[in-house]
């Protein structure tokens, strides 16, 4: 079956700019994770969303929010982009239960200028 | 103290060899472990995941994990050069499965 989608792979943003990430999870996982990758700081949590909700959130700034739609794609935002934003946005999949083996897509390549 | 500790490595084995890769938690009450490979420029695929006290078998990989000690690591038997990449930890906890808590990773070199 297919994998994680995300789009679009390559941004390329100014700051001040605000972007939105889309990310398709794998059918029937309900819950989808969203990460910041970065060299110095490694894959950071910033929140899960499950039936539409966000059921956990990371330590990051209100400038990043999500949401989930009834299909259970999710985007994410990211307003007022700053230098520092700039990052691989990975999205992950999971049923959301118990079963909570989580599966990764592409990434987003964000850069900002 | 993060909640989760690698060696960020490299760690370098011959090929054919056993690479060895640990990693140590801080919450006792983490139920779920995962192991993660991470080609550079690519995301993490997920290897094996285990639960209970242990070793757990999947092909030439191996899990164990140990819960009095906190800590879980992966046994890769007869390296190959295409196992070279940077392997990540991650947790769940018992009383919130769906928070995974990833540590940095170890770089893994297998030299042919």
């Amino acid at each position: 079956k297919a994998g994680v989608t995300q789009t679009p792979r390559y941004l390329i943003k100014t700051r001040g700019q605000q972007v939105t990430l889309s990310c398709s999870p794998i059918s029937g996982h309900r819950s989808v994770s969203w990460y910041q990758q970065t060299p110095g700081q490694g894959l950071q949590f910033l929140f899960e969303y499950f039936s539409e909700t966000q059921r956990n959130k990371g330590n990051f700034p209100g400038r990043f929010s999500g949401r989930q739609f009834s299909n259970s794609r999710s985007e994410m935002n990211v307003s007022t982009l700053e230098l520092g934003d700039s990052a691989l946005y990975l999205c992950a999949s999971s049923f959301g239960d118990s079963y909570n083996e989580q599966f990764f897509g592409p990434g987003t390549r964000l850069t900002v200028l | 103290q993060k909640e989760v500790e690698q060696n960020s490595g490299p760690l370098s084995v011959p090929e054919g060899a056993i690479a060895s890769l640990n990693c140590t938690y801080s919450d006792r009450g983490s139920q779920s472990f995962f192991w993660y490979r991470q080609y550079s420029g690519k995301s993490p695929e997920l290897i094996m995941f285990i639960y209970s006290n242990g070793d757990k078998e999947d092909g030439r990989f191996t899990a164990q994990l140990n819960k009095a000690s906190q800590y879980v690591s992966l046994l890769i038997r007869d390296s190959q050069p295409s196992d070279s990449a940077t392997y990540l930890c991650a947790v769940t906890r018992i009383y919130n499965f769906n928070k995974f808590y990833f540590g940095s990773g170890t770089k893994l070199n297998v030299k042919p």
